[in-house]
């Protein structure tokens, strides 16, 4: 069965530091990786998303950097955090064929 | 005017009450999706449908595409269902979903 891991789980870093979340998806081949944040109290936003290693389309202007170095591995990056970068950050997976998506357990950012 | 619009936005119901939530869209859609979001930010995906009606328990949802609504229906409610109830559809053309803002579902004992 395909999982979806995420990691940390919470971070608190402070302002002007990097950042680097990772997420790997077991058991599925070729799938297409997400990533979306979800501000305090808000729906969540889509921030870049990859049909493939080396491929990523970024859906807003930001602070953030997405990169898949392996098919199965999607990382997201800063090189100076904002506070405006403080939130829940999910990655996501599925396949073109099926439009189903599933997440990951999420990571929750705090830049102080 | 959103793509997606949910409504209510917060519902509070006892425990026991048959619940329902409204998803409306404006696009072309390949697909809608409910989603379920606890207080600890975890994502689950309850159903995806493209018409038609799914039931999974005590979970019941509908699509009718050519009036663009879905609704959620909970039977049976409990404390238990307490969380974000989330609506989002796949577009005809591209991988992204449109997300509805979500219903936060409080259901008391």
């Amino acid at each position: 069965s395909q999982t979806i891991h995420q990691w940390p789980a919470t971070l608190v870093q402070p302002v002007g530091s990097p950042l680097s979340l990772e997420c790997t998806v077991e058991g599925t081949s070729n799938p297409n990786l997400y990533w979306y944040r979800q501000a305090a109290g808000r729906g969540l936003q889509l921030l870049f998303y990859s049909v493939g290693i080396g491929q990523i389309s970024s859906e807003v202007p930001q602070n953030l950097s997405a990169s898949r170095p392996q098919d199965r591995q999607f990382i997201l990056s800063s090189k100076k955090l904002l506070l405006s970068d403080s939130g829940f950050y999910l990655c996501a997976w599925d396949l073109t064929a099926s439009n189903e998506q599933f997440f990951g357990p999420g990571t929750r950012l705090t830049v102080l | 005017k959103n793509e997606v619009e949910q409504s209510p936005q917060n519902l509070t119901a006892q425990e026991g009450e048959f619940i329902t939530i409204n998803c409306s869209y404006s696009v072309g859609i390949s697909a809608l999706h409910w989603l379920q979001q606890h207080p600890g930010g975890g994502i689950v995906s309850l159903f995806m449908l493209s018409s038609g009606k799914k039931k999974h328990g005590r979970l019941i949802a509908t699509i009718n595409i050519q009036e663009k609504h879905s609704s959620l229906h909970i039977t049976a409610s409990h404390p238990r269902d307490s969380a974000v109830y989330i609506c989002a559809v796949s577009l005809d053309s591209n991988y992204q979903l449109i997300w509805g803002a979500g219903t936060k579902l409080i259901i008391k004992p």
